[in-house]
This record gives structure tokens, sequence and C-alpha cells, in this order.
């Protein structure tokens, strides 16, 4: 496709359920982001690749956070044991890297609801 | 630690009514400073980005600018299309990372 797909775009989980979140990024895009958008707010850094190596976790908030990038592609964000807390929309973004590492490409989030 | 803070956090105008929109940044040496526009339910979409005090930035209805401690995102004779969340982010030199402020929820009236 054209641009930053995610999926899926709505999970409903209980709490200590865990969830896998997938990012398929723009095609050839070396960066790969992870941000958390709590209501309201605006993104929150959660993790950073350059192709398939993740060189910025310094955002993920608790060992329960897990993400990869095993080709340089598709990237998985996977939360263990979801707490209320966790409940958020996960926004993936993709950029070309170089000198424009701040144009990134949004995917349309995935909205994670904790019950 | 990097910051950035915008102001107000919601705007209302009527059509054709200007206005401009505040982001104040602290940061560690700055690479760029970035403009991004979000609709309800749909991920952040790339305006400007602003590397050193004095730059101007146009995109048919906005224009940002940027000073040492502020950018501004002045919206002339704006439309009701224009109504959106307008993020302000920094990234400090050496770093990859986006820090962004809460936003502005803009709303334009017909």
């Amino acid at each position: 496709g054209a641009g930053v797909s995610q999926s899926p775009r709505y999970k409903v989980a209980k709490r200590g359920q865990d969830v896998a979140l997938r990012c398929d990024p723009i095609s050839g895009h070396v960066s790969l982001f992870w941000y958390q958008q709590a209501l309201g707010q605006g993104p929150e850094f959660l993790t950073y690749f350059q192709n398939e190596a993740q060189l910025d976790k310094s955002g993920l908030p608790s060992d329960r956070f897990f993400a990869e990038r095993p080709e340089g592609s598709v990237s998985t964000l996977k939360i263990q044991r979801t707490q209320q807390e966790d409940s958020a929309v996960y926004l993936c973004a993709s950029g070309r890297g170089g000198a424009t590492t701040g144009e990134l490409f949004f995917g349309e989030g995935s909205r994670l609801t904790v019950l | 630690e990097d910051q950035v803070t915008q102001s107000p956090e919601a705007l209302r105008l009527q059509e054709g009514e200007s206005s401009s929109l505040n982001c104040s940044y602290t940061v560690s040496g700055l690479r760029g400073l970035f403009w991004y526009r979000q609709d309800p339910g749909k991920g952040p979409e790339f305006l400007f980005t602003l590397y050193s005090a004095g730059e101007e930035k146009e995109k048919e209805r906005l224009k940002a600018t940027l000073t040492k401690k502020e950018s501004f995102l002045h919206i002339t004779a704006p439309k009701p299309e224009d109504s959106a969340t307008y993020l302000c982010a920094v990234q400090a030199r050496g770093a990859q990372k986006l820090v962004f402020g809460q936003g502005t929820r803009l709303t334009i009236n017909p």
C-alpha cells in the first residue's frame, strides 16, 4: 500500500491478557517508530528502529512492552499482562531516515482498551 | 529534559478569522522543530520542518515561524477544513525521537 498500515485498528483486552500490534511501514523506509497517545495528549515516544536494529527503547514504560522488526520491514509491538493504564492509541510511523528523520509518515493507529 | 508546551489548548474561530498557535520549547540543542496536523481518528500528518531561528515556511493558509524559544503557526483566513489538532514537536541534536507537545485543537466555524 501507499501508506503505513496498522492492525488491528481496535483491540479490547481483559486485564492480564497479552496483545500484539502490527505495523507495515512504507516500503523502503529505514526508520520506524512506535508512539503511545493518550486521549487529548500528544504522542509519547516508545521505541525506534533503524532497519532491523532497535536503537532506542528508552520510552518503553516497563518490561511488559517489547518491540521487534526482525527483517527490517514489518514491526510488532507486544504488551504482556496488560493493565488498564496501557489503554491508549499506539501509533507507528516510518521515515526515510538520513537528514529527514523528523518527517514521519504515521499510520492511523491501534486503539487498545484494557478492561 | 526536552519539553514542548503548546497554547492555547483549544481555539475556536470563525471562517476567515486569522490567528496564531504557539509552541514553546526547551531542548538540548535543536536539530529540528516540526509541525503536524492530526484529524480525529487519524495519525499525525507532517506539515513543516524548521531548523534555525528566523526560518519561515508556508503552505496554503499556514505559515510557521521559529525563534530560539518558540514557534508560531499562523493561520490566515482559515476555512472549516482547517479544523484539526495541530501538534508541535522537537528533535534534539544527535537524537532520532520527536518530543511532542499536547497539541492545539482548532475549530473553524462556517
